[in-house]
Order: C-alpha cells, then structure tokens, then sequence
C-alpha cells in the first residue's frame, strides 16, 4: 500500500519558470510534511517542511503548499534554475512518530 | 554536506557473504535511522535507534540486524547476502527521538553478485 504518491515520474521545465511538484498521501495520521532534493550518488537533501497546522511555508525560491482535506501538498519552485534538476522526494511522518514515508520521487529538468 | 557520514561508498560482495555498513550521526543528534533505496522499492524505512537503543523498526529482513554504540555510531549488518539486496542503503539522524529534520548520508551502495 503506497500511502505516499507522487504520480508524475518526471517534469521539465524552462529556466525562469515555475516547477510544480505534487504529492498525494493517503495515511490521515501523517501530519508533518517534507521534501528532500537528491542528485544521482549522493544522499537527499532536505528542502523544506511543512506541519499540517499550517497550510504555505516559503524558503526563498522554495514554497510548499498543504491541502489537509484533499491529502495533497506540492512543491513550488520559483524561478527554476538549471540547478535544481535532481530526483524531488515527498515525505510524510506523524509529528509523534520517527519513520519517513516516501513517495516515488519526480525527476525534475530544468532547461536552459 | 549533512554532517552524516557513512562508509564503505561502495561495496561488491558475493551471494551468502555478511557485510557492515557504518555510520556517524551529525555531531549531537541520538537518532539514526537506516533506508534502504532498492530500484523496485523506493526509499523503505529499515530500523531507528535513539541513544544505543532501537526505538522503531520498518521493513527490515531478520538476516539483517542494526546497533547503536556509545558514541553513538551505528553498524548495519547484513547477512546471507542474496542478489536482491543489491541497493543503496542510507543512513539518517536527528536531534530527537521524533526529529522533524531529519539528515540523510550519501550512501552506501551495495552490490551482490
């Protein structure tokens, strides 16, 4: 039972424009949210989180979005840079709980 | 750089043989977590340890086993090695017991012929 999805294996997109990333989770329990950025060899990332009291939170470039009745958040990219190509995970924990659940990923391109 | 630090990189071992993967936490956090990133499985959570003891455990196969030392390293053993478990196996921590950042390592690639 995938209780974390991100249904789009990949998004291109041009320099300067907008990248939208979307996750969808099923497990009501979940309400810490949170997305890693990683780059072919090397570890994820952490990008930026979001508690599912709140609904935006914004880093820089970064915004994340939470739609609590939908079970959907996406991630925000603005502008987009040809340095942000790299595989975006979402992930969802329970505040109370330790363990990650991760969606599939979305590999991200960014075209000059 | 996270600040976590794992070891070997990469690694080539047979069927049946035994492995150790390390890692060391970022400096002050008592969690490590271990993930596995296998081609058909996504990132799975395999076991959590909080200062030295195992706090949560996932999908994690009994021929593998985890510990956690004073210093707070933890070893990941992995044991009667098949060709399955072939993957990327990641090691995290945080500050908490239910840290909300959570810092992953760059991995520990491990191929089974």
């Amino acid at each position: 039972d995938q209780q974390v999805k991100q249904n789009s294996p990949s998004l291109s997109v041009q320099e300067g424009r907008i990248s939208i990333l979307n996750c969808d989770y099923t497990n009501s329990m979940f309400d810490y949210f949170l997305w890693y950025k990683k780059y072919p060899a090397e570890g994820p990332t952490f990008l930026i989180s979001i508690s599912s009291i709140k609904d935006k939170n914004e880093d820089g470039r970064f915004t994340v979005f939470l739609n609590k009745s939908a079970k959907h958040l996406s991630l925000h990219i603005v502008p987009s840079q040809p340095g942000d190509s790299a595989v975006y995970f979402c992930a969802a924990k329970e505040t109370s709980g330790s363990r990650l659940t991760f969606g599939e990923g979305t590999q991200l391109t960014v075209n000059p | 750089d996270s600040g976590v630090t794992q070891t070997p990189k990469h690694l080539i071992t047979a069927t049946g043989q035994r492995v150790t993967l390390r890692c060391s936490p970022r400096s002050g956090d008592l969690s490590v977590y271990w993930y596995q990133q296998s081609l058909d499985q996504g990132l799975q959570f395999l076991i959590q340890y909080y200062n030295g003891e195992e706090r949560a455990k996932g999908n994690i196969l009994e021929r593998f086993s985890a510990q956690q030392f004073p210093d707070l390293h933890s070893e990941l053993n992995l044991s009667s090695l098949e060709l399955g478990d072939s993957a990327l196996y990641f090691c995290a921590s945080s500050a908490t017991l239910t840290g909300n950042t959570i810092y992953f390592g760059e991995g520990s690639w491990l191929t089974v012929v």
